[in-house]
Parts: C-alpha cells; structure tokens; sequence
C-alpha cells in the first residue's frame, strides 16, 4: 500500500537555525511527492514538489530531493525564521492518480 | 486572489442539525475534492469529482453526502452532525488527471458540533 511517515513534532529551533524535516513513503510505482504548508488556522498550502527520482523541490528558502533509494524527501532550510512556524505536510500522490496521501504532520515552532 | 473559496469559514450547528458548506473555484480544474481534517491530524480524503463522477472514499460515513452542480461549485452535505464531526472541512482542486498535478486547497470550514 501507499503511506507516508514524517518524523515526530514538535520540532523547536531559534531563529537562523538549520532545519531538517524527515519524510519517508511506501507507494507502488513512482509517486509524485509534495511538501504542504498548514499556517495556524488555515488551509493548505502548496510548498514544493517532486515528480521523478533526483528531481529537486524548492521554494522560500526550502528544499527537498527526491530520494528512490532511500525512498525519502526530506525537508530542509538552511536559515529558518520565525514566520516558518507552522504545520508542514509530507505527502504522495500514486503514480497517474490525483489523490494525495499525508504524513501525519510535523509543527514547526521557532523562537526569536 | 483566492482560487478555492470555502463558505462559511466558521459553522456551528446543533448536534443532529443538517449542515452544508460549500466551495468554489476559479481554476476550471476537472477535478474536486472534500478532506476532513480533525485537531492535530493529517487531512483525510472523503470522497472527490472527476467532472461529475463521484468517487467515495471506502470508510467514508454515509453521513456524509456532496453534490457538484457544475465545474465551479461542489457542497458538503453533513446530515446529522455528531460531535465526532467537528473538524475543518477542506475543498480542494486539481487540473485534468497526471502525474504530479499539483492539489490546490482552500482555506477551510470550521465545524463546531454544540
């Protein structure tokens, strides 16, 4: 079957501090993966994405590589800022569907 | 501008009460679809559209029922809310099936069953 699994939350960094968010899936075929943004009170946002193996998502100072060896697309940024704080989703999308599967979520919370 | 817009974005309604949210899009995507996401939880997917045909998720509660008069609109039919149902309810949208469409959500419907 297809899931994904993001690590544990919540994770709490001072500003300018590196950031990694790990994500690994199980999906038959090659997924589409997605990182989303959820804002204290919002909807989703879309962060970045990757369709095929070594491809690179970036966006705002986030990335995220495409791994299908190690089947994981891990979040990172370099310098991380206090309006970063925030809920961010991993997610995948099974080959040639339009349905997307969420990790469960890891909050971000970072102190001036 | 905002592509998928949900009404209300706070809803109340009494235990047993029928409620209906509603979404809207710009985007003349083919595609829609209705998550419940409860506190603390990854969005879960209830049913979506390709064009008019409706697509139920397996563990989809019958309680919950949606209608897509045409490309732009679709509702959310909650017919006899528990609190169980108290969540935000997110429309989303996506172009014509491939791979990696990007989904694009709206802002959400609070549900607060009293």
């Amino acid at each position: 079957g297809n899931s994904v699994t993001q690590m544990e939350g919540p994770v709490t960094l001072s500003e300018e501090a590196f950031l990694t968010i790990n994500c690994t899936y199980t999906a038959t075929g090659y997924p589409s993966l997605f990182w989303y943004v959820q804002y204290p009170g919002e909807g989703l946002q879309l962060l970045l994405k990757a369709t095929k193996a070594d491809d690179k998502g970036s966006n705002k100072g986030f990335e995220a590589t495409y791994r299908k060896e190690t089947t994981s697309f891990h979040l990172e940024k370099g310098s991380v800022q206090v309006s970063d704080s925030a809920v961010y989703f991993c997610a995948l999308s099974p080959y040639n569907t339009d349905k997307l599967i969420f990790g469960t979520g890891t909050r971000l919370q970072v102190f001036p | 501008d905002a592509m998928v817009i949900q009404n209300p974005r706070y809803q109340v309604t009494q235990f047993g009460k029928p409620v209906t949210l509603s979404c809207s899009q710009t985007l003349n995507h083919n595609v829609m679809y209705w998550y419940q996401q409860k506190s603390s939880q990854a969005p879960k997917l209830l049913f979506h559209y390709y064009d008019k045909d409706f697509n139920n998720e397996a563990d989809t509660p019958d309680n919950f029922q949606s209608r897509r008069p045409n490309t732009s609109f679709c509702f959310l039919d909650i017919r006899s809310p528990g609190l169980g149902d108290a969540a935000m309810y997110l429309c989303a949208t996506s172009g014509p099936q491939g791979a990696g469409n990007t989904i694009y959500f709206g802002e959400g419907s609070w549900l607060t069953v009293v």
